[in-house]
């Protein structure tokens, strides 16, 4: 099946610093992307989808200028964390869609200290 | 909001036994699909059922899907110790995003 990697896999940071996750999709060019968040125990929560070319559409309550969304090629798209804090700490997954399917990569765990 | 919800259950079982889980949705759907994620990793897709099918199967997965009460149900036979994950379904209203249910965390003893 295709393949979505994700970059970092783990990140440590300090408060107040930015963080940049890159999503990519290996052997097939993605229409849009998903940016999801999941906090231990729990679901994922959508952040926002992403064409590309386009500004990202965010979903309710998740702030588009602290979640800087990139979508610079039908391959990759990129999700910065800005000025991270405690609360921040998470897993977060993307996801790229074919026309038909959609494919999740492996995640990365974001700790702020 | 979240669409589709299973029941909030930790499944224990032994290996070799059957495991079922749930899913309840609230809106139309065009499909319903079963997600595993092992801990602390990404999510490996299942099965996918369609809106018009009432029964899918894959190896030792079967789901069922009734749209008429807008449920689901995962149900794994013989499990085995590798089947020990989170479960999720999502469902796909044809607004190009899927919407996943709160898992199901499932233990298989060996």
């Amino acid at each position: 099946g295709a393949v979505v990697s994700q970059h970092p896999s783990w990140v440590i940071c300090k408060s107040g610093t930015s963080v940049k996750i890159e999503c990519r999709s290996l052997d097939f060019q993605a229409t849009t992307m998903f940016w999801y968040r999941q906090f231990p125990k729990q679901s994922l929560m959508l952040m926002a989808t992403s064409n590309e070319g386009s500004k990202a559409t965010y979903e309710q309550g998740v702030e588009k200028d602290k979640f800087l969304i990139n979508h610079a090629s039908l391959t990759l798209s990129t999700l910065t964390v800005t000025s991270a804090h405690p609360e921040d700490s998470s897993f977060y997954i993307c996801s790229a869609r074919t026309l038909h399917e959609q494919f999740f990569g492996p995640g990365t765990r974001l700790t702020v200290l | 909001s979240q669409q589709g919800e299973e029941d909030p259950q930790a499944l224990s079982i032994q290996e070799g036994e059957n495991a079922t889980m749930n899913c309840s949705y609230k809106t139309s759907i065009n499909n319903l699909q079963w997600y595993r994620q092992n801990s602390g990793r990404g999510l490996v897709h299942l099965i996918l059922i369609r809106s018009n099918e009432r029964e899918k199967h894959s190896g030792r997965l079967r789901v069922t899907l009734d749209t008429s009460k807008k449920s689901s149900s995962l149900l794994i036979t013989a499990s085995r110790a590798a089947d020990t994950a989170s479960y999720f379904c999502a469902t796909d209203s044809g607004n190009n995003r899927l919407a996943f249910g709160k898992g199901n965390q499932v233990v298989v003893i060996p």
